[in-house]
């Protein structure tokens, strides 16, 4: 079976201080890995696709890459608005296989 | 664009008593919906696929017979919790596939307590 990990657990950032969260997966045969953004009590809301490794794909202060096993999610000069918890999700048979997710804390 | 709405954001019921959410699709068709459900600082976790004009399909674990799911056409699905129990209280999440692609798309979610 698919498996995602997601590495920190938590992050602590102060504003402006740069970052990145880690997506490891284990799948034969990758058909896609998003990420997901998502707050308390609400929905995630989608950030990227990735496809093929050395893809890249960004979105205001945030880029995401993907290698043969694993992808990253990049927070640049980050805002307390970027507090979140980010989720990774690769795509299985018919289905999203999600991680457990970062919690992203950015103090002003 | 790609915008799923769920209604209601929040109910509260009495044990025993059944409890629907609806999950539309706003700007696009969706053949394929999917129903989730969270804990509070858990991932999400597939409950069932839900394919228009067809059965659901439940992950192993999930009473069918207790989570009612219709998805009656290209932007509605419904999700039934019958006789609810204080445990059924959860965090009840939809998402729309994109047709021709693999994204989803989520719902702002339903908060159901179970009293």
């Amino acid at each position: 079976e698919d498996q995602v990990t997601q590495s920190p657990e938590a992050l602590r950032l102060q504003e402006g201080e740069s970052s990145s969260l880690n997506c490891s997966y284990t799948v034969s045969g990758l058909r896609g890995l998003f990420w997901y953004r998502q707050d308390p009590g609400k929905g995630p809301e989608f950030l990227f696709t990735l496809y093929s490794a050395g893809e890249e794909k960004e979105k205001e202060r945030l880029k995401a890459t993907l290698t043969k096993k694993e992808s990253f999610l990049h927070i640049t000069a980050p805002k307390p608005e970027d507090s979140a918890t980010y989720l990774c999700a690769v795509w299985d048979d018919y289905k999203l296989s999600f991680g457990a997710g970062t919690t992203v804390t950015v103090r002003a | 664009g790609a915008v799923v709405s769920q209604h209601p954001s929040r109910v509260i019921c009495k044990s025993g008593t059944s409890v629907k959410i609806e999950c539309r699709s706003l700007d696009f068709q969706a053949t394929t919906m999917f129903w989730y459900r969270q804990f509070p600082k858990q991932s999400l976790m597939l409950m069932a696929t839900s394919n228009e004009g067809s059965k659901a399909t439940y992950e192993q674990g999930v009473e069918k017979d207790k989570f009612l799911i219709n998805h009656a056409s290209l932007t509605l699905s419904t999700l039934t919790v019958t006789s609810a129990h204080p445990e059924d209280s959860s965090f009840y999440i939809c998402s729309a596939r994109v047709p021709l692609a693999r994204e989803q798309y989520f719902g702002p979610g339903t908060r159901l307590t179970v009293t």
